[in-house]
């Protein structure tokens, strides 16, 4: 079946490093493909999205390109903040678009 | 608009007992979700709907049981708890099935079974 694998992380950084966190993906067809960050003791809050192959979803100064050669949608920011602290999760959205499939979430903590 | 909203925000239950959660939005989205939380393992969908009236299994629906009797209104049902309902569950709602469209989440709700 469809899945998602990330990076679990946690990941620490200091503020203004950059930030990588890998995602790929296993599915028949051509998903859609998404990044939703949850902050702590909140809901997901969607951060970008990509619906085709070679398509950049930005957001925030995030970024993420749909690579259809590697299956993967991985997640980069040049320069992160304290702010950018939370979990994050890359999600595939099935062709019958009845329900995502989630990978497990990456741990990001930004020190100052 | 509130978007959606999850009640309780948190419970503790003992193991046989029941519970519902509610589920609300107000952005007349048709399409409503229950996922549960847990480490490790992200989101899995336990049950959806695609309008009022009707509901549908997602990928682990063993123990639950939910209703949309009205569009804004999903319940997810616990008929007997058990430790291993244990999670933090969250709802979704999205406008339409599209694969491009984007689900909307609650601020979850904490379950603790004992």
């Amino acid at each position: 079946g469809d899945s998602v694998t990330q990076m679990e992380g946690p990941v620490t950084l200091s503020e203004e490093a950059f930030l990588t966190i890998n995602c790929t993906y296993t599915a028949t067809g051509y998903p859609s493909l998404f990044w939703y960050v949850q902050y702590p003791g909140e809901g997901l809050q969607l951060l970008l999205k990509a619906t085709k192959a070679d398509d950049k979803g930005s957001n925030k100064g995030f970024e993420a390109t749909y690579r259809k050669e590697t299956t993967s949608f991985h997640l980069e920011k040049g320069s992160v903040q304290v702010s950018d602290s939370a979990v994050y999760f890359c999600a595939l959205s099935r062709r019958d678009g009845q329900n995502f499939v989630f990978g497990p979430g990456t741990r990001l903590s930004v020190l100052p | 608009n509130a978007g959606v909203t999850q009640t309780p925000k948190f419970r503790v239950l003992k193991t046989g007992q029941s519970m519902t959660l509610l589920c609300a939005q107000d952005m007349n989205h048709e399409y409503m979700y229950w996922y549960r939380q847990d480490p490790g393992m992200g989101l899995r969908l336990i049950h959806y709907s695609v309008g009022e009236g009707t509901t549908a299994k997602g990928e682990v629906p063993d123990g639950y049981n939910v209703s949309r009797l009205k569009k804004q209104n999903f319940l997810l049902g616990l008929e007997s708890a058990a430790p291993s309902q244990t999670s933090v569950y969250f709802c979704a709602s999205s406008y339409s099935a599209i694969t491009q469209e984007t689900q909307y989440f609650g601020p979850g709700t904490r379950l603790l079974v004992l």
